[in-house]
C-alpha cells in the first residue's frame, strides 16, 4: 500500500543545518514533495523532486532522494527561527493522489 | 493571482447537524482536492474533483460528499456530524491530470468544531 513516514520532532539551534527525513513505500511515485505548515495556516509548497533525480537545490533547501531505499530528505541550511513549522513529506501515489507523512515539527532555538 | 480561498474560516456545529464548506481554486486550476487534518490522524485524503467529476476518493464514510461546479469551485458536505469530524478541512487546487507536475496549492482551511 501507500505509506509515508517521518520522525515527529526535530530541534536545532539557529544557524545550524536541519535535516528532515522521510521514507515512502510506493516505488511508482513520480514526484515527491515537501510542504511547510505554520500555525493556523494551510500547507505551503516548498519544493519537489522528480523521481529520476537524486538531488535538487533551491536556495537554502536541498532535497536528496535515494530511490533504491525509498528515502527522501530535506536539508535547510542556516536555519532561522522563522523556519519553525511542521514539514510534510508527500508522494504522488499510483492513483494520482498525494499521500502525506505525519509531519515533522521543527523547533529552532535562538 | 489570488490563492485558494476557503470559506468559512471557522465553523461551530453540534452533533447531528450538517455542514457545507466552500473552496475557490486558483484561476485556471481545474482540479480540487480535499483533505482532513487532525492531530491524531494527520492529513487524510477525502476526494478529488476534476471537470465536475470525482476522480479519486479516500476512505471516508458516505456522510462526506463533495461536488464541483463548472467554474471549478468546489463544495464539500458532511451530514449527521459526529464529534470525531472536528478537524481542519483543507482544500487544494492544481491544473489537473495530464500536466507534468500536479503541484497542489492549499488554502488556509476551514476549522470545524463539532460540539
Amino acid at each position: 500500500g501507500e505509506d509515508v513516514e517521518q520522525s515527529l520532532f526535530l530541534s536545532v539551534r539557529e544557524g545550524d543545518s536541519s535535516v528532515i527525513n522521510c521514507t515512502y513505500t510506493d516505488s511508482s511515485s513520480t514526484y515527491l514533495y515537501w510542504y511547510k505548515q505554520e500555525p493556523g495556516a494551510g500547507l505551503q509548497l516548498l519544493t519537489y523532486i522528480f523521481s529520476n533525480m537524486d538531488m535538487k537545490q533551491d536556495q537554502r533547501l536541498t532535497v536528496l532522494l535515494n530511490k533504491k531505499d525509498k528515502h527522501l530528505s530535506l536539508r535547510i541550511a542556516d536555519t532561522q527561527t522563522g523556519d519553525s513549522a511542521i514539514y510534510f513529506c508527500a508522494e504522488k501515489g499510483a492513483r494520482g493522489k498525494l499521500i502525506f507523512g505525519q509531519g515533522t515539527e521543527l523547533s529552532v532555538k535562538p | 493571482k489570488a490563492g485558494v480561498t476557503q470559506t468559512p474560516r471557522y465553523l461551530i456545529k453540534t452533533r447531528g447537524q450538517q455542514v457545507t464548506l466552500s473552496c475557490s481554486p486558483i484561476s485556471g486550476h481545474r482540479s480540487v482536492s480535499w483533505y482532513q487534518q487532525t492531530p491524531g490522524q494527520g492529513l487524510q485524503f477525502l476526494f478529488e474533483y476534476f471537470s465536475e467529476t470525482q476522480r479519486n476518493k479516500g476512505n471516508f464514510p458516505g456522510r462526506f460528499s463533495g461536488r464541483q461546479f463548472s467554474n471549478s469551485r468546489s463544495e464539500m458536505n458532511v451530514s449527521t456530524l459526529e464529534l470525531g469530524d472536528s478537524a481542519l478541512y483543507l482544500c487544494a487546487s492544481s491544473y489537473g491530470p495530464g500536466t507534468a507536475n500536479e503541484k497542489l496549492f492549499f488554502g488556509s482551511g476551514t476549522q470545524l468544531s463539532v460540539l
